[in-house]
């Protein structure tokens, strides 16, 4: 099976605070990907790596970073949390390359930013 | 205008009936398209994926695909309350080499 794992469920978090967000897949899936979810919006990508060192920028990369040192792992980093990055953040892996494969999402990390 | 649409419902359908959802896309030139089933409070999994004009069937699942009018439809057959949850129609366009999420179908399948 499958398992992709992100660090937290629930995270809070001060205006202005550096937050990460941490996913590891243990399938040794080439691709990686991190979404938010909000209401009526559905998933909207915000940065994906189709390689280990590789990124490249989704719909909605602005105030967000990533990193992908290592194959497994994926994090977002929000350089400075503000109150509108409040969602639910979901990171998936897929065998890759490239987007014609089934993802598989972790639990999901719920950030409330105050 | 969104690149993926989807009505957002709810879509209310008797149990045993058929649930017909849509999906319309923007690009013209996107090669493969997938639903994705999400129940609430938990992650998306994938359905069925198509990629050729036409219908493609796996068990009560029929996924249809119309790339001239660029739109694609999952039926749902024989509906059970446990098919209640929202549909995520995802497209591959043909430029960005990612997937494109709809907002999602909230069906919800009455005893």
């Amino acid at each position: 099976d499958v398992k992709v794992t992100q660090s937290s469920r629930y995270l809070v978090k001060r205006t202005g605070e550096k937050v990460f967000l941490e996913c590891v897949q243990d399938m040794d899936h080439e691709n990686m990907f991190w979404y938010r979810q909000d209401p009526g919006l559905g998933l909207r990508l915000i940065y994906f790596s189709y390689d280990v060192k590789m990124k490249e920028k989704g719909d909605i990369p602005e105030g967000y970073s990533v990193s992908r040192e290592k194959k497994e792992r994926f994090s977002l980093i929000l350089e400075s949390a503000s109150t509108n990055q409040t969602s639910m953040y979901l990171c998936a892996s897929s065998q890759g390359p490239g987007p014609d494969y089934e993802q598989y999402f972790g639990p999901g990390t719920r950030l409330t930013v105050t | 205008q969104k690149e993926v649409e989807q009505n957002s419902g709810p879509l209310s359908v008797p149990e045993g009936a058929i649930a017909s959802l849509n999906c319309t896309y923007s690009d013209r030139g996107s090669q493969s398209f997938f639903w994705y089933r999400q129940y609430s409070g938990k992650s998306p999994e994938l359905i069925m994926f198509i990629y050729s004009n036409g219908d493609k069937e796996d068990g009560r699942f029929t996924a249809q695909l119309n790339k001239a009018s660029q739109y694609v439809s999952l039926l749902i057959r024989d509906s059970q309350p446990s098919d209640s949850a929202t549909y995520l129609c995802a497209v591959n366009m043909a430029a960005g080499n990612k997937l494109t999420f709809g907002g999602g179908t909230r069906v919800l399948v009455k005893p």
